[in-house]
Order: structure tokens, then sequence, then C-alpha cells
């Protein structure tokens, strides 16, 4: 157990589906973000929040929403989505401190899959 | 060029060897590098963390970081059949504190 926890484990939904993915963690982190692991290719960076604030997004499609209503939760919200966008979605949380230290903790993830 | 680069293997080591996994990077500036272990259908953990020119030990791995030559690596002594896995190297670039560039991963195969 890394202090990151996801829910659900594994989804299914329709293209007109409307879902959302939870994650929370409990280390008293700082800085929050999501990830896309796809099948025979590198982790891809979503989203980053720091201290509640996006600070990174790296161009995601509009059908993925993400939402940090505090520096323990991080919602992704789905809409819409299309088959290709069927992946492993994993929530990864650290100290958010400045540096270049900063090491990620991840959670279980995600296993989406849209038909 | 890809931001950080590693061979996608598979590499097979025969039990009780040295497993070497590499890894290079193309943002010089980069201070902070990480090996994390992704076994199949699992999240991915992290195994060391590396921030100076040098060798770093931590049980049976070892984490090596040449910054002139912008590269790092880890090897597994003593290679067991748990350590099978994807291997991971990610890189902090100097552009971003918080963001964290991963390679495709490395697949490691140890055979009894």
């Amino acid at each position: 157990e890394t202090g990151v926890t996801q829910t659900p484990r594994h989804l299914v939904m329709g293209m007109t589906n409307k879902k959302s993915l939870k994650c929370e963690q409990h280390l008293g982190h700082n800085a929050m973000y999501w990830y896309k692991q796809s099948a025979k290719k590198p982790l891809e960076l979503m989203f980053v929040y720091n201290f509640k604030e996006q600070t990174e997004n790296n161009s995601v499609p509009s059908r993925f929403s993400p939402e940090c209503p505090n520096s323990s939760h991080l919602f992704l919200h789905l809409h819409t989505l299309q088959p290709e966008d069927s992946a492993l979605y994993l929530c990864a949380s650290s100290q958010g401190v400045t540096g270049g230290t900063d090491t990620q903790y991840f959670g279980p993830g995600t296993r989406l899959t849209v038909l | 060029q890809k931001e950080v680069e590693q061979n996608s293997g598979p590499l097979s080591v025969p039990e009780g060897a040295i497993a070497s996994l590499n890894c290079t990077y193309s943002d010089r500036g980069s201070q902070s590098f990480f090996w994390y272990r992704q076994y199949s259908g699992k999240s991915p953990e992290l195994i060391m963390s590396i921030y100076s020119n040098g060798d770093k030990e931590d049980g049976r791995f070892t984490a090596q970081l040449n910054k002139a030559s912008q590269y790092v690596s880890l090897l597994i002594r003593d290679s067991q059949p748990s350590d099978s896995a994807t291997y991971l190297c990610a890189v902090n670039p100097q552009s971003s504190a918080s963001k964290i560039i991963f390679g495709s991963g490395t697949r490691l195969s140890i055979r009894p």
C-alpha cells in the first residue's frame, strides 16, 4: 500500500456515459497527478495539481475534466469517451516541493474500458 | 529524440546474475532521476532515486548516474525470479519540479 487509493478499480462504460474516477491520498502531500498508461506506450502525464491549483495540462482532450477540491482528493470526470481512451488511469501524489526532488507515489489505477 | 529512452527488451538474465538496465535522457538540466518497477497489471513502485553523479546502492540495487553523458542505469545483483517486471526510468526535467517524464520501460525476465 502506497497511501494512494483509487476507485473504482475497473470501469466499463459506453461512449455516451458520464463517469468519474476518484483518487485519495493519505500521505499529506500537496501535489497530485493523473496519468494514462496504454499498452506498449510510456506513462503519459495528463494533469498536475499543486496545492489544489492546476499547473500542468498536457494537451488532454476536453472529454477528460479534472477536479481537485483539496490536496487529498483528485477526480477525473469522463464524458463522451472514445474506444481509444481505454487504458489504465493512474493517480499519483508527491510532496509538491520545488527543487527537483519530488518523488511520486502511485495508486493502484483504474482499468477503463470504453465500448 | 525522445525525452527519456530505454531499450524495451525483453532482457533475459539467468537467476543469480547481474541485470543491467540503461536509460538516456535529453534534458541536460535534469536534476532528479528515478527507477520504478511495474509488475504486470500493477502500478509503478519506486525502487531508487538518485540526484548526484556516481553510484547509489540500496540492497541488491545500484543506481548509477552520469550527467555529462546524460545516462542513468540500474544494476540488480543476484537477480531473482521476483525481479521479473518492467523497469521504468523517470526524469525530473529542469523546466518543472513537479513533472516527471517516463521512459517506455524495459521488460526484464529472470530465468531460473
